[in-house]
Protein backbone atom coordinates (compact mmCIF):
# COMPACT_ATOMS: atom_id res chain seq x y z
CA UNK A 1 0.00 0.00 0.00
CA UNK A 2 1.90 3.12 -1.23
CA UNK A 3 1.56 6.08 1.15
CA UNK A 4 0.56 9.39 0.48
CA UNK A 5 1.98 10.52 -3.18
CA UNK A 6 2.96 14.28 -3.78
CA UNK A 7 4.06 15.59 -7.67
CA UNK A 8 6.13 17.12 -7.93
CA UNK A 9 8.55 17.02 -5.44
CA UNK A 10 10.21 20.07 -6.60
CA UNK A 11 8.77 23.21 -8.74
CA UNK A 12 10.16 26.29 -9.69
CA UNK A 13 7.86 29.15 -11.33
CA UNK A 14 8.19 32.57 -12.38
CA UNK A 15 6.41 35.27 -10.77
CA UNK A 16 3.04 35.76 -12.25
CA UNK A 17 2.65 31.71 -13.37
CA UNK A 18 0.59 29.35 -12.13
CA UNK A 19 1.53 26.01 -9.73
CA UNK A 20 -0.17 22.83 -9.81
CA UNK A 21 0.80 20.23 -6.69
CA UNK A 22 -0.87 16.92 -6.87
CA UNK A 23 -1.63 14.59 -4.07
CA UNK A 24 -2.72 11.05 -4.03
CA UNK A 25 -3.90 10.17 -0.72
CA UNK A 26 -3.45 6.66 0.29
CA UNK A 27 -5.73 3.78 -0.68
CA UNK A 28 -8.97 3.75 1.29
CA UNK A 29 -8.51 7.17 2.47
CA UNK A 30 -11.36 10.26 1.30
CA UNK A 31 -9.65 12.73 3.36
CA UNK A 32 -7.10 15.11 2.05
CA UNK A 33 -5.51 17.85 3.89
CA UNK A 34 -3.37 20.62 2.84
CA UNK A 35 -0.64 22.55 4.78
CA UNK A 36 1.73 24.80 4.14
CA UNK A 37 5.12 24.97 5.62
CA UNK A 38 7.23 28.54 5.40
CA UNK A 39 10.34 28.46 5.95
CA UNK A 40 11.56 28.31 9.93
CA UNK A 41 8.05 27.58 10.58
CA UNK A 42 5.80 24.54 11.68
CA UNK A 43 2.93 23.45 9.18
CA UNK A 44 -0.17 25.52 8.84
CA UNK A 45 -3.21 24.07 7.80
CA UNK A 46 -4.78 25.39 4.57
CA UNK A 47 -7.74 23.13 3.40
CA UNK A 48 -9.50 19.72 4.08
CA UNK A 49 -11.05 17.94 1.33
CA UNK A 50 -13.43 14.79 1.07
CA UNK A 51 -14.41 13.51 -2.59
CA UNK A 52 -15.97 16.62 -4.81
CA UNK A 53 -16.57 18.56 -1.33
CA UNK A 54 -14.33 21.33 0.37
CA UNK A 55 -14.99 20.78 4.06
CA UNK A 56 -12.99 23.43 5.34
CA UNK A 57 -11.14 26.40 3.32
CA UNK A 58 -10.61 28.52 6.62
CA UNK A 59 -6.77 28.58 6.62
CA UNK A 60 -6.46 29.25 2.77
CA UNK A 61 -5.68 32.38 1.13
CA UNK A 62 -8.90 34.01 -0.08
CA UNK A 63 -7.31 35.05 -3.72
CA UNK A 64 -5.12 33.35 -6.41
CA UNK A 65 -5.46 29.90 -4.35
CA UNK A 66 -7.90 26.92 -4.87
CA UNK A 67 -7.80 23.20 -4.06
CA UNK A 68 -10.16 20.12 -5.48
CA UNK A 69 -10.56 16.40 -4.75
CA UNK A 70 -12.52 15.26 -7.62
CA UNK A 71 -14.38 12.13 -7.51
CA UNK A 72 -11.67 9.98 -9.73
CA UNK A 73 -7.70 10.94 -9.56
CA UNK A 74 -5.64 12.87 -7.23
CA UNK A 75 -6.33 16.50 -5.20
CA UNK A 76 -5.58 19.44 -6.57
CA UNK A 77 -4.06 22.47 -4.67
CA UNK A 78 -3.81 25.24 -7.55
CA UNK A 79 -1.71 28.72 -6.75
CA UNK A 80 -2.34 31.09 -9.58
CA UNK A 81 -0.13 34.09 -10.19
CA UNK A 82 2.61 32.89 -7.77
CA UNK A 83 4.33 35.39 -5.84
CA UNK A 84 7.77 35.15 -3.89
CA UNK A 85 5.99 34.69 -0.64
CA UNK A 86 4.63 31.61 -2.17
CA UNK A 87 7.73 29.64 -1.98
CA UNK A 88 7.30 26.93 0.52
CA UNK A 89 6.95 23.47 1.36
CA UNK A 90 3.48 22.49 0.38
CA UNK A 91 2.34 19.28 2.50
CA UNK A 92 -0.75 16.80 2.00
CA UNK A 93 -1.97 13.96 4.43
CA UNK A 94 -4.82 12.20 4.30
CA UNK A 95 -7.03 9.87 6.73
CA UNK A 96 -9.57 7.47 6.47
CA UNK A 97 -11.96 9.76 8.66
CA UNK A 98 -12.58 12.89 10.08
CA UNK A 99 -9.00 13.95 11.35
CA UNK A 100 -9.47 15.68 14.43
CA UNK A 101 -8.75 14.07 17.40
CA UNK A 102 -8.71 10.20 16.18
CA UNK A 103 -6.22 8.58 13.92
CA UNK A 104 -2.95 10.62 12.93
CA UNK A 105 -3.27 11.85 8.96
CA UNK A 106 -0.54 10.70 6.87
CA UNK A 107 1.67 12.94 5.36
CA UNK A 108 3.08 12.97 1.79
CA UNK A 109 6.69 13.80 1.25
CA UNK A 110 5.52 17.30 0.33
CA UNK A 111 6.15 19.63 -3.17
CA UNK A 112 8.91 22.61 -2.47
CA UNK A 113 7.96 25.75 -4.31
CA UNK A 114 9.88 28.40 -5.30
CA UNK A 115 9.22 31.26 -7.11
CA UNK A 116 11.58 33.42 -8.62
CA UNK B 1 -8.36 27.63 19.91
CA UNK B 2 -5.23 25.68 20.84
CA UNK B 3 -1.74 26.27 20.43
CA UNK B 4 1.73 24.50 20.75
CA UNK B 5 5.20 25.53 22.04
CA UNK B 6 7.88 23.86 21.08
CA UNK B 7 10.68 25.91 23.45
CA UNK B 8 13.95 25.08 21.39
CA UNK B 9 14.62 25.83 17.70
CA UNK B 10 17.74 23.45 17.56
CA UNK B 11 19.04 21.10 20.77
CA UNK B 12 22.54 19.77 20.33
CA UNK B 13 23.59 16.05 22.07
CA UNK B 14 26.16 14.03 21.55
CA UNK B 15 25.56 10.48 20.22
CA UNK B 16 24.82 7.67 23.23
CA UNK B 17 23.41 10.75 25.22
CA UNK B 18 20.07 11.21 26.37
CA UNK B 19 17.70 13.48 23.98
CA UNK B 20 14.95 16.12 25.33
CA UNK B 21 12.79 17.63 23.28
CA UNK B 22 10.45 20.41 25.31
CA UNK B 23 6.64 21.18 24.37
CA UNK B 24 4.09 22.89 25.72
CA UNK B 25 0.46 22.74 24.50
CA UNK B 26 -2.77 24.89 25.08
CA UNK B 27 -6.49 23.88 24.19
CA UNK B 28 -9.59 24.26 25.39
CA UNK B 29 -10.56 20.43 24.96
CA UNK B 30 -8.68 17.60 26.28
CA UNK B 31 -6.15 17.09 23.70
CA UNK B 32 -4.69 14.44 21.81
CA UNK B 33 -1.07 14.93 21.51
CA UNK B 34 1.55 13.54 18.96
CA UNK B 35 5.02 13.86 17.64
CA UNK B 36 5.85 13.97 14.34
CA UNK B 37 9.80 13.57 12.61
CA UNK B 38 10.82 14.90 9.35
CA UNK B 39 14.20 13.80 8.16
CA UNK B 40 15.59 15.92 5.49
CA UNK B 41 13.90 15.78 2.23
CA UNK B 42 10.78 13.54 3.66
CA UNK B 43 7.82 13.51 4.76
CA UNK B 44 6.52 13.62 8.44
CA UNK B 45 6.31 10.41 10.08
CA UNK B 46 4.35 10.11 13.32
CA UNK B 47 6.94 9.12 16.20
CA UNK B 48 4.29 8.41 18.87
CA UNK B 49 0.41 9.78 19.59
CA UNK B 50 -1.47 10.73 23.19
CA UNK B 51 -5.02 10.04 23.67
CA UNK B 52 -6.07 10.04 26.91
CA UNK B 53 -5.48 6.49 27.72
CA UNK B 54 -1.85 6.04 29.57
CA UNK B 55 0.09 9.15 30.39
CA UNK B 56 3.56 7.81 29.65
CA UNK B 57 3.43 7.04 25.55
CA UNK B 58 6.11 5.20 23.91
CA UNK B 59 6.98 5.27 20.31
CA UNK B 60 9.08 3.84 17.68
CA UNK B 61 12.75 3.94 17.75
CA UNK B 62 13.27 3.84 21.14
CA UNK B 63 11.05 7.74 22.18
CA UNK B 64 8.72 8.42 24.42
CA UNK B 65 6.67 11.30 26.18
CA UNK B 66 5.03 12.07 28.91
CA UNK B 67 1.50 13.69 28.91
CA UNK B 68 1.92 16.16 32.22
CA UNK B 69 -1.78 17.97 32.55
CA UNK B 70 -0.15 20.07 35.44
CA UNK B 71 2.54 21.58 33.39
CA UNK B 72 0.30 21.27 30.16
CA UNK B 73 3.67 19.92 28.57
CA UNK B 74 4.58 16.55 26.48
CA UNK B 75 8.19 16.31 26.18
CA UNK B 76 9.44 13.95 24.01
CA UNK B 77 12.89 12.24 25.44
CA UNK B 78 15.07 9.23 24.36
CA UNK B 79 17.88 7.52 26.34
CA UNK B 80 20.47 7.59 24.17
CA UNK B 81 20.57 9.51 20.67
CA UNK B 82 21.95 7.75 17.38
CA UNK B 83 23.35 10.03 14.52
CA UNK B 84 20.21 8.98 12.38
CA UNK B 85 18.01 10.76 14.49
CA UNK B 86 18.81 13.87 13.24
CA UNK B 87 16.21 15.71 12.00
CA UNK B 88 12.97 18.06 12.80
CA UNK B 89 10.57 17.60 15.57
CA UNK B 90 6.99 18.69 15.61
CA UNK B 91 4.84 18.30 18.62
CA UNK B 92 1.10 18.46 17.11
CA UNK B 93 -1.88 19.03 19.65
CA UNK B 94 -5.00 18.32 18.05
CA UNK B 95 -8.70 18.96 20.33
CA UNK B 96 -11.29 20.63 19.04
CA UNK B 97 -14.47 19.90 18.58
CA UNK B 98 -15.16 22.08 15.40
CA UNK B 99 -14.55 18.85 12.93
CA UNK B 100 -11.75 19.26 12.05
CA UNK B 101 -9.73 21.47 9.23
CA UNK B 102 -8.00 24.78 11.02
CA UNK B 103 -8.68 23.77 14.58
CA UNK B 104 -7.65 19.46 13.67
CA UNK B 105 -4.23 19.83 13.84
CA UNK B 106 -1.61 22.82 15.32
CA UNK B 107 1.69 22.68 15.37
CA UNK B 108 4.76 23.76 17.17
CA UNK B 109 7.52 25.38 14.79
CA UNK B 110 9.38 22.47 15.40
CA UNK B 111 12.74 21.63 17.16
CA UNK B 112 16.02 20.74 15.18
CA UNK B 113 17.80 18.02 16.68
CA UNK B 114 21.49 17.99 15.81
CA UNK B 115 23.88 14.74 16.56
CA UNK B 116 27.13 15.10 17.51
CA UNK B 117 29.79 12.32 17.22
Amino acid sequence: NAGVMQNPRHLVRRRGQEARLRCSPMKGHSHVYWYRQLPEEGLKFMVYLQKENIIDESGMPKERFSAEFPKEGPSILRIQQVVRGDSAAYFCASSPQRQQGLTEAFFGQGTRLTVV
Amino acid sequence: AQSVTQLDSHVSVSEGTPVLLRCNYSSSYSPSLFWYVQHPNKGLQLLLKYTSAATLVKGINGFEAEFKKSETSFHLTKPSAHMSDAAEYFCVVSGSDSGGGADGLTFGKGTHLIIQP
